[in-house]
């Protein structure tokens, strides 16, 4: 069936360097994906719009400079937390809907990071 | 602005147990409803749902949602719940047209099943 794929599942970054999250739809065409940031204990909160050959939407307060969105192909989406600090340590998802409304919204499996 | 609310936190069932687990929605036109399941460091998984036709939706693992809009509510139940069914789940509420998979989610309930 279809999946979605984050990489790398776990990732340790120091302090004030970038990071990138890798979000791949395996067996199906996404000209939308969508990433969403979970704290622990917390429900995911919606950081932004990943949009294939344009620019991404970001929510209210996420900061575009700090993570950024590329959208390259139909099955990557990638986000790059750049200068990364303690406080971006989270859990990151992505996900994919296989196709128009109604359809199948799938998730990947998380990415996991902490800044030291 | 659309939101979602899950009352409950946390609920404890024994197995075999049947279990309702609450959401409640707001939003301005017809909704679409999912109920997803999460273990513990991992992604999402779609148990089921909701966008038009019959109201009671029949998702995985024998889990059911029934959908009243009169009560905006999209309630997630199952008759006999098994061990493995300990995870945390999620409402989440969305929007048709292009902004199809923009989900808002609820606070989410972490289901403990006791032998």
């Amino acid at each position: 069936g279809a999946v979605v794929s984050q990489h790398p599942s776990r990732v340790i970054c120091k302090s004030g360097t970038s990071v990138k999250i890798e979000c791949r739809s395996l067996d199906f065409q996404a000209t939308t994906m969508f990433w969403y940031r979970q704290f622990p204990k917390q429900s995911l909160m919606l950081m932004a719009t990943s949009n294939e050959g344009s620019k991404a939407t970001y929510e209210q307060g996420v900061e575009k400079d700090k993570f950024l969105i590329n959208h390259a192909s139909l099955t990557l989406s990638t986000l790059t937390v750049t200068s990364a600090h303690p406080e971006d340590s989270s859990f990151y998802i992505c996900s994919a809907p296989q196709g128009g409304a109604g359809n199948t919204i799938y998730f990947g499996e998380g990415s996991w990071l902490t800044v030291v | 602005a659309q939101s979602v609310t899950q009352p409950d936190i946390h609920i404890t069932v024994s197995e075999g147990a049947s279990l309702e687990l609450r959401c409640n929605y707001s939003y301005g036109a017809t909704p679409y409803l999912f109920w997803y399941v999460q273990s513990p460091g991992q992604g999402l998984q779609l148990l089921l749902k909701y966008f038009s036709g019959d109201t009671l939706v029949q998702g995985i693992k024998g889990f059911e949602a029934e959908f009243k809009r009169s009560q905006s509510s999209f309630n997630l139940r199952k008759p006999s719940v098994h061990w493995s069914d300990a995870a945390e789940y999620f409402c989440a509420v969305g929007r048709g047209g292009t902004s199809y998979g923009k989900l808002t989610f609820g606070q989410g309930t972490i289901l403990t099943v006791h032998p």
